[in-house]
């Protein structure tokens, strides 16, 4: 069975920092693509970032371009989400998702959780 | 970037009836369109992907249809499970994209 579980979320001022985890289970994980998206409260969803399954290509949504970096390692089956300088606009939960055909630019067959991340001072 | 807009943003039903809806494309996105749904504290679920590929354990009464730029997704007979928000998604062009979501709720 697939599983995607994220962490990593919480409250955080804006300006900071904050890593975001997502661990995989039940397919091989260095196989597929991952991405995360977010959705704001009360909100319609958004795609921030996707990494190959080498994790040798990224890429981001212009909103978060320069101050997050997606990252994978692939022996821990755990892809990341390393934010910074946050800023109000950016609290949302965020899921991590597979993408279904295994590539980068292809739509999302499984979903974790959600963490939220919430900025404000 | 691609947008999609979703018509109608709520769709008033009672269970049993069929839901019709829409999804329309700024510019061609081919086939590549997805449908999912979503339930309130849930995460989305896959439902359609490639405008009419039903993801796997999706029910025959999820059919998605369309091409270019407008796409259609019908419910044929609703179930009170599927009263929840859906949204499309494209994934022709980078950044991939989704609608704002249409909500069926009960009439």
């Amino acid at each position: 069975e697939v599983q995607l579980l994220e962490s990593g979320g919480g409250l955080v001022q804006p300006g900071g920092s904050l890593r975001l985890s997502c661990a995989a289970s039940g397919f091989t994980f260095s196989s597929y693509a991952m991405s995360w998206v977010r959705q704001a409260p009360g909100k319609g969803l958004e795609w921030v970032s996707a990494t190959s399954g080498s994790g040798g290509s990224t890429y981001y949504a212009g909103s978060v371009k320069g101050r997050f970096t997606t990252s994978r390692d692939n022996p821990k089956n755990t892809l990341y989400l390393q934010m910074n300088s946050l800023r109000a606009e950016d609290t949302a939960v965020y899921y991590c998702a597979r993408e279904g055909t295994g590539y980068t630019d292809s739509h999302f067959d499984y979903w974790g959780q959600g963490t939220l991340v919430t900025v404000s001072s | 970037e691609i947008v999609l807009t979703q018509s109608p943003a709520t769709l008033s039903l009672s269970p049993g009836e069929r839901a019709t809806l829409s999804c329309r494309a700024s510019q061609s996105v081919s086939s590549y369109l997805a449908w999912y749904q979503q339930k309130p504290g849930q995460a989305p679920r896959l439902l359609i992907y490639d405008a009419s590929d039903r993801a796997t354990g999706i029910p025959a009464r999820f059919s998605g249809s369309g091409s270019g730029t407008d796409f259609t997704l019908t419910i044929s007979s609703l179930e009170p499970e599927d009263f929840a928000v859906y949204y499309c998604q494209q994934r022709s062009n980078w950044p991939l994209t989704f609608g704002g979501g249409t909500k069926v709720d009960i009439k």
